[in-house]
């Protein structure tokens, strides 16, 4: 079964960075990952895909300052020089055979 | 740029019949699959069902199949979900999402989404 895990919550000051974390369960360690933003009340934005190499693919009109890496069966969302509209729910999400899955998603508070 | 504009969420009593649509542009749709995702009041994403580009392969999570079928119209550029025997754990904001060229679930453009109220 595949499951994504990620933290309940996190927070940072403007103009800091943070890094969320998304963690593959057992045997899905390879997976590569795609990571999502949904600001309140908005439907959710593709941010990029990240491989199990941390090399990653953003999507159109994402800034330079959301950034992906991994670490064996943790994939890390980075975002630097936070700004208010960054506070958002994020989530990441996982395909396998004949299914997608989503993490539980992140909200992230910008102090 | 890809647009994906959803239509047909309402309210609909439990065990009624609801079909919604995503009309898609901006892009080849026959050469991308398609996706629906929900997300219940105060919830997370979960993923519902996919298509493929050519429609003839259908995915469906556990908690729908049997009872949803997505289907496509590429002379349309409109993607479908028929949902049938519905249950008040089906209420939600339903997205369109388009789904990566190269990897088929996924997605990389969203909908802005369609609520569906299952209530008496």
């Amino acid at each position: 079964q595949l499951v994504l895990t990620q933290s309940p919550s996190a927070s940072a000051s403007l103009g800091a960075s943070v890094k969320l974390t998304c963690t593959l369960n057992s045997g899905h360690s390879s997976y590569a990952i795609a990571w999502h933003q949904q600001q309140p009340e908005k439907g959710p934005r593709y941010l990029m895909k990240l491989n199990s190499d941390g090399s990653h693919s953003k999507g159109d009109g994402i800034a330079d300052r959301f950034s992906g890496s991994s670490s064996g069966a943790e994939r890390y969302l980075t975002i630097s020089s936070l700004q208010s509209e960054d506070e958002a729910d994020y989530y990441c999400q996982t395909w396998g055979t004949g299914i997608a899955v989503f993490g539980g998603g992140t909200p992230l508070t910008v102090l | 740029e890809v647009q994906l504009l959803e239509s047909g969420g309402g309210l609909v009593q439990p065990g009624g019949s609801l079909r919604l649509s995503c009309a898609a542009s901006g892009f080849t749709f026959s050469s991308s699959a398609m996706s629906w995702v929900r997300q219940a009041p105060g919830k997370g994403l979960e993923w519902v069902s996919t298509i493929s580009g050519s429609g003839g392969s259908t995915f469906y999570a556990d908690s729908v199949k049997g009872r949803f079928t997505i289907s496509r119209d590429s002379s349309k550029n409109t993607l479908y979900l028929q949902m049938n025997s519905l249950r008040a754990e089906d209420t939600a904001v339903y997205y369109c999402a388009k789904d990566s060229t190269q990897v088929v679930f996924q997605v990389d453009y969203w909908g802005q989404g369609t609520l569906v109220t299952v209530s008496s």
